[in-house]
């Protein structure tokens, strides 16, 4: 069964850095793009940016580009959304989610269950 | 950035009934390789999203085929021909032509 598990929930204080995780498993994890959402509270959905594990090939979303690092370990089939100095406007649940095709950049059909950060002093 | 527009943006229906929800991009989605890169989400409520449609018209395994989706260019529809109560949450459009990526900002239908 193709998955992804993300990392549990997180509290942090703003400035605080914060790395979370999404593990996929039941597939070749080199060989599919990893995509990352936000869900703000009771708000839409953002499309933050993705990577592809094979070559670690990154796009990110203007909006984010100098807000967080995408990043994977291959060796564990795992990718990572970063912070470095949180603020409380990032309070928000973060998704992972891969396509339904290798080499796809889109067409989500497997997601993580979600890791919800919230940033308060 | 390519501008996704969802209507309405609350839909009330009555179970039996068709719905539609239209999305509407600032932009051609036709790729040159002749593809609209256009999906179709849902998200029930405290539930991740889910895929319903992908490349404007292609419905993702298990969906129900009363959820359809068309159009080209800017202009697409998401039709559900006859609304069930499992199907209340909030659906999402979201183009994959041009990066970044954008979604819709969501349309959320709810049961009369």
């Amino acid at each position: 069964e193709v998955q992804l598990v993300q990392s549990g929930a997180e509290v942090k204080k703003p400035g605080e850095s914060l790395k979370i995780s999404c593990k996929g498993s039941g597939y070749s994890f080199t060989n599919y793009w990893i995509a990352w959402v936000r869900q703000m509270p009771g708000k839409g959905l953002e499309w933050m940016g993705l990577i592809y594990p094979g070559d670690s090939n990154t796009r990110y979303s203007p909006s984010f580009q100098a807000q967080v690092t995408i990043s994977v370990d291959r060796s564990i089939s795992t990718a990572y959304l970063q912070w470095s100095s949180l603020k409380a406007s990032d309070t928000a649940m973060y998704y992972c989610a891969r396509p339904l095709l290798q080499g796809a950049g889109s067409y989500y059909n497997t997601w993580g269950q979600g890791t919800l950060v919230t940033v308060s002093s | 950035e390519i501008v996704m527009t969802q209507s309405p943006l609350s839909l009330p229906v009555t179970p039996g009934e068709p719905a539609s929800i239209s999305c509407r991009s600032s932009q051609s989605l036709l790729h040159s390789d002749g593809y609209n890169y256009l999906d179709w989400y849902l998200q029930k409520p405290g539930q991740s999203p889910q895929l319903l449609i992908y490349l404007a018209s292609d419905r993702a395994s298990g969906v129900p085929d009363r959820f359809s989706g068309s159009g080209s260019g800017t202009d697409f529809t998401l039709t559900i021909s006859r609304v069930e109560a499992e199907d209340v949450g909030v659906y999402y459009c979201l183009q994959a032509t041009q990066s970044p990526y954008t979604f819709g900002q969501g349309t959320k239908l709810e049961i009369k």
